[in-house]
């Protein structure tokens, strides 16, 4: 079967550095994406990794490695208002989205 | 700015009901979705259309159809509502043939059956 894991809740303290991983067994791959959605909102797109390495842009980075079925999500220099859920989702051989429960992103001042 | 525009963001049904979800986006989008989210799980594909009367099972069709008349507007119908179907929908469009494949929301309808 095809799965997307990531942690359920992560806590993290304003102004420090995150990092979000999310590992994945799909049926082909064509591609990652990460979306934020804050509580009782849309989910927005945040980053889409199709090639192995980092992709940055700003405060939050997106890295990829295809070999593993793992990325990881990084956010700096953490605001309150990151506060949300993080989403993974990956397009599998059909281009299909498959995605992940979320990641529960709580920031402490 | 982008906008995916869902009619209802709260509705309280009874079991057995018809309901109608409406979504309306105003990109000239050719792809529109409608997922449903539950916690603790990932967001569901119930149905998806890549053009006007175009329609797609996803992978949790059962008890849902979805009627696609104009461009814009992308609508899902739970023909006799039951309390499993109480969660939170979502509707998505994405221009057709993006290297990306950005999937824009709506806000949410979340659908309470009693």
């Amino acid at each position: 079967g095809q799965n997307i894991d990531q942690p359920t809740e992560m806590t993290a303290t304003e102004g420090a550095i995150v990092q979000i991983n999310c590992t994945y067994q799909t049926s082909g791959f064509n591609g990652l994406f990460w979306y934020q959605q804050h509580a009782g909102e849309a989910p927005t797109f945040l980053s889409y990794n199709v090639l192995d390495g980092l992709e940055e842009k700003g405060r939050f980075s997106s890295f990829l490695s295809r070999s593993k079925g793992y990325s990881y999500l990084l956010l700096k220099e953490l605001q309150m208002k990151d506060s949300a859920s993080y989403l993974c989702a990956v397009k599998d051989s059909n281009y299909q989205l498959i995605w992940g429960a979320g990641t529960k992103l709580i920031i402490k001042p | 700015d982008v906008k995916v525009t869902q009619s209802s963001r709260y509705l309280v049904k009874r079991t057995g009901e018809k309901v109608f979800l409406e979504c309306v986006q105003d990109m000239d989008h050719e792809n529109m979705f409608w997922y449903r989210q539950d916690p603790g799980l990932g967001l569901r594909l119930i149905y998806f259309s890549y053009d006007v009367k175009m329609k797609e099972k996803g992978d949790i069709p059962e008890g849902y159809s979805v009627s696609r008349e104009k461009k814009e507007r992308f609508s899902l119908i739970l023909e006799s509502a039951s309390t499993n179907q109480t969660s939170m929908y979502l509707c998505a469009s994405r221009v057709s043939g993006s290297e990306t494949g950005e999937l824009f929301f709506g806000e949410g309808s979340r659908l309470t059956v009693l």
